[in-house]
């Protein structure tokens, strides 16, 4: 099993850029969320879904979108990237109830 | 907002020893999970032990140990026998529903 995987791994961008981040999970979870980990803040919840065709709205949802069209895949958008969207993004999943389970992280630099 | 309290931004620990890093919480559930996870310099994040809120016992999982006192909403992580392998930054998390919220981290250096 893979796990949850991020692509990509790295990425720059120009303000005012488009990109989208996917993640995939092997392990038939439910639940699937986007952070975004900033210095000195912890993880910060962007959005995340319960499941298929569903989202919802997190701690920190504006500027970005998502979509989980299948159950395996959570994809994060960002129409018009801005600085303060520089940060690393980790995609999560897991079972009601049980510890959640994390990709490698998508270090995302705009300028 | 809920929120999860990590007090101590950075520790250092001689290989060996035992550190204790805290955790507060706030939460008007009932029934929740607490979470330590374990982020070193490869950035993935990694799970050391889970603690379910109706259980008085202690969790434990090798030379990690929580002291959870569900009454002052505090969650405390022990290593034990600290190891090079330990230096990583440490998160306490608090499930809301199905979410978790994380405190700001602890930044943990073992010293050889």
């Amino acid at each position: 099993n893979a796990g949850v995987t991020q692509t990509p791994k790295f990425r720059v961008l120009k303000t005012g850029q488009s990109m989208t981040l996917l993640c995939a999970q092997d392990m038939n979870h439910e639940y699937m969320y986007w952070y975004r980990q900033d210095p000195g803040m912890g993880l910060r919840l962007i959005h995340y879904s319960v499941g298929e065709g569903t989202t919802a709205k997190g701690e920190v949802p504006d500027g970005y979108n998502v979509s989980r069209l299948k159950k395996q895949n959570f994809l994060l958008g960002l129409e018009s990237a801005a600085p303060s969207q520089t940060s690393v993004y980790f995609c999560a999943s897991n079972r009601a109830g049980y510890e959640q389970f994390f990709g490698p992280g998508t270090r995302l630099t705009v300028l | 907002a809920q929120t999860v309290t990590q007090s101590q931004p950075e520790m250092s620990v001689q290989e060996a020893e035992t550190v204790t890093l805290s955790c507060t919480y706030d939460t008007s559930e009932s029934n929740y999970y607490l979470f330590w996870y374990k982020q070193p310099p490869s950035r993935q994040m990694i799970l050391v032990i889970r603690q379910e809120a109706y259980k008085q016992q202690n969790a434990t999982e090798n030379r990690f140990s929580v002291n959870f006192q569900k009454a002052a909403k505090s969650f405390s992580l022990k290593i034990s026998d600290s190891q090079l392998g330990d230096t990583a930054m440490y998160f306490c998390a608090r499930s809301n529903d199905y979410k978790l919220s994380f405190g700001a981290g602890t930044t943990v250096t073992v010293r050889a």
